[in-house]
Order: C-alpha cells, then structure tokens, then sequence
C-alpha cells in the first residue's frame, strides 16, 4: 500500500460528459503529480501541483484541468470527453518537489468513455 | 528534452533464468534515473534508483541496475527470476533541478515462464 488513495476506482460515461477523479496523497507529501496511462501512449506526465500551487505541465489537454487543495488532496477534472480520453489515470505523492524522483504512486482511476 | 527509450515491449523467459531489461535515455543535462514495476491491475513501485555515487545500484525483490553514463543507460538485471516476477517494468528519468516529474519510457513486460 502507497499511501496514495484514488477514487473511483472505475468509472464508465458517455462521450461529451465531465468526470473528476480524487486523489489523496501520502500523509505529509506536499508534490501531487496526475499521469495518464494508455496502450498507444504508455505514461504520460499531465500536471503537478506542489503546496497547492501549479509547479509544471506536461501533455495536459485543454479539456483537462486539475487542482489542489489546503487539505492537500488533488481533483482531476475531465470535460468534453472523447472515446480517446479512455485510459487509466493515475495520481503519484512526493515529500516535497520530488527533485529525487521517487513518487509513490495509487491503484489509478480506470476511465471508460463509451 | 528528455526521453527514455526501452528496446523490447515484451521479454518471455522461464524461471531461474537471468533477465536483463534494457533502457537508453536522453537528455543534455545530468539525470536521475529509476525502475518502477506495475503488477497487474497496481499503481506503479519503485524498484530502485540512481541518484548519484556508485553507478551499480541494487533494489527491491533481487533486482539492480547499472547506469552507464557514456552509453545512456540504464538496464535492469536479475540473476534468476520468479513466477512472481511477472509484470511491466518501467524506466523513468528526471533531470536534476528540475520539478521532479518522471519522464517514462512505454515500459517491458517481463513474462515469467515455468
């Protein structure tokens, strides 16, 4: 166990709706990072928020934004959703910036659009 | 930028034999460099990393790896594999001063044969 929770686990919608998908991070991390997981693209680094502030950006859509909260919990929201958006998303903590690379990662959040 | 290149998608050996999974990476400036493991239907591990110091690094459940610097890269080795050692495994880079994001290559999947 990571100490990384993600919810929901799974999730099924429909092409044009919105989700969001939780994460709570290790006790004590400040860094929360989002990637995104798929058969073609393999992982892709979206988006980390450190102390509740943006800290870099990586393949993030337009459609997707993200955020961090004082409780330090992160909310990734997707809108607009196209079957391609299908994959599995998954939250990662660290201490502080992460400068020495070891994230600690949840389960994911499995997304399906249909 | 930096990339991460790991040469075979799918590595099939039997048990008790030595695997070796290989990663080249890319980058104009020092790196830090990791494996993770992702166990079916699991968030992401660390396996071990390379921070700096002794280029031979060892990890978790047997593994190590060696960082070679003039070659770019990074392979993870075991002696002799398990069952249980079926997974994908992913090498992963982020540049020193950077906000610690992972860059990751598409990963292996190692399938352990009896």
């Amino acid at each position: 166990d990571s100490g990384v929770t993600q919810t929901p686990k799974h999730l099924i919608t429909a092409t044009g709706q919105r989700v969001t998908l939780r994460c709570s991070p290790r006790s004590g991390d400040l860094s929360v990072y989002w990637y995104q997981q798929s058969l073609d693209q393999g992982l892709q680094f979206l988006i980390q928020y450190y102390n509740g502030e943006e800290r870099a950006k990586g393949n993030i859509l337009e459609r997707f934004s993200a955020q961090q909260f004082p409780d330090l919990h992160s909310e990734l929201n997707l809108s607009s959703l196209e079957l391609g958006d299908s994959a599995l998303y998954f939250c990662a903590s660290s201490l502080a910036g992460g400068r020495t690379g070891e994230l600690f990662f949840g389960e994911g959040s499995r997304l399906t659009v249909l | 930028a930096q990339s991460v290149t790991q040469l075979d998608s799918q590595v099939p050996v039997f048990e008790e034999a030595p695997v070796e999974l290989r990663c080249n990476y890319s980058s104009s400036v020092s790196v830090y460099l990791f494996w993770y493991v992702q166990y079916p239907n699991q968030g992401l591990q660390l396996l071990l990393k390379y921070l700096s110091g002794s280029t031979l690094v060892k990890g978790i459940n047997g593994f190590e790896a060696e960082f070679n610097k003039s070659q770019t890269s990074f392979h993870l080795r075991k002696p002799s594999v398990h069952i249980s050692d079926t997974a994908e495994y992913f090498c992963a880079v982020n540049t020193r001063g950077s906000q610690g994001n992972l860059i990751f290559g598409k990963g292996t999947k190692l399938s352990v044969k009896p």
